[in-house]
């Protein structure tokens, strides 16, 4: 248990379909992350948020929408996603963004786009 | 562009013996350094790191070597036991804090 956690496990979803992830710490971090793996990449920063304000976009498509309504709860609203979108999303959270490096992260959510 | 390199995807070794995991950097500007350890169906969890003011950092079964000059640094497991079994990713950052992460070693360690 690292604190970190993030529902659903496991996520199915066509190409039409409009889902949300979710990420909840009770760490009392201010700082929170997400991640994207795929097969055999390295991990991709995708968004970070520091004190409920985004700070961070890696370029990412606007077919994820992230949401952070308070310091405990981070949110990845996905919509129009297509297949290569599939990868293991994972949500991790630190003290503050100057301290990403103690990241906790959480167990991940498996997404497969059909 | 990858700065962070693990260039073997997987290692095995023996019970009781050395593993030794690498990971190579491209940015000079990197400054502190981070292993990472990954089960199946979890999320990477903080193993050991090392700034680049230090050339080696050890806890316990784990050290881990800088070699600033090579833009190098490596992982060293002893003794290895069943347990360490694991995907490992080296990470580093720079000033701007951002973890950049290397593509991950599967380590199988054999009874």
């Amino acid at each position: 248990e690292t604190g970190v956690t993030q529902t659903p496990r496991h996520l199915v979803m066509g190409m039409t379909n409009k889902k949300s992830l979710k990420c909840e710490q009770h760490l009392g971090h201010n700082a929170m992350y997400w991640y994207k793996q795929s097969a055999k990449k390295p991990l991709e920063l995708m968004f970070v948020y520091s004190l409920e304000e985004r700070v961070e976009n890696n370029s990412v498509p606007s077919r994820f929408s992230p949401e952070c309504p308070n310091s405990s709860h981070l949110f990845l609203h996905l919509h129009t996603l297509q297949p290569e979108d599939s990868a293991l999303y994972l949500c991790a959270s630190s003290k503050s963004r100057h301290l990403n490096t103690e990241a906790f992260f959480g167990q991940g959510t498996r997404l497969t786009v059909v | 562009d990858q700065q962070v390199k693990q260039n073997s995807p997987s290692l095995s070794v023996q019970e009781g013996r050395i593993s030794i995991l690498n990971c190579d950097y491209t940015n000079s500007m990197f400054d502190y350094f981070l292993w990472y350890k990954k089960y199946p169906a979890e999320g990477p969890t903080f193993l050991i790191s090392i700034s680049s003011i230090k050339d080696k950092n050890e806890d316990g079964r784990f050290t881990v070597f800088l070699n600033k000059s090579a833009k190098h640094l490596s992982l060293h497991i002893v003794p290895s036991q069943p347990g360490d079994s694991a995907v490992y990713f080296c990470a580093a950052s720079a000033v701007d804090y951002k973890l950049s992460f290397g593509a991950g070693t599967t380590v199988t360690v054999r009874a």
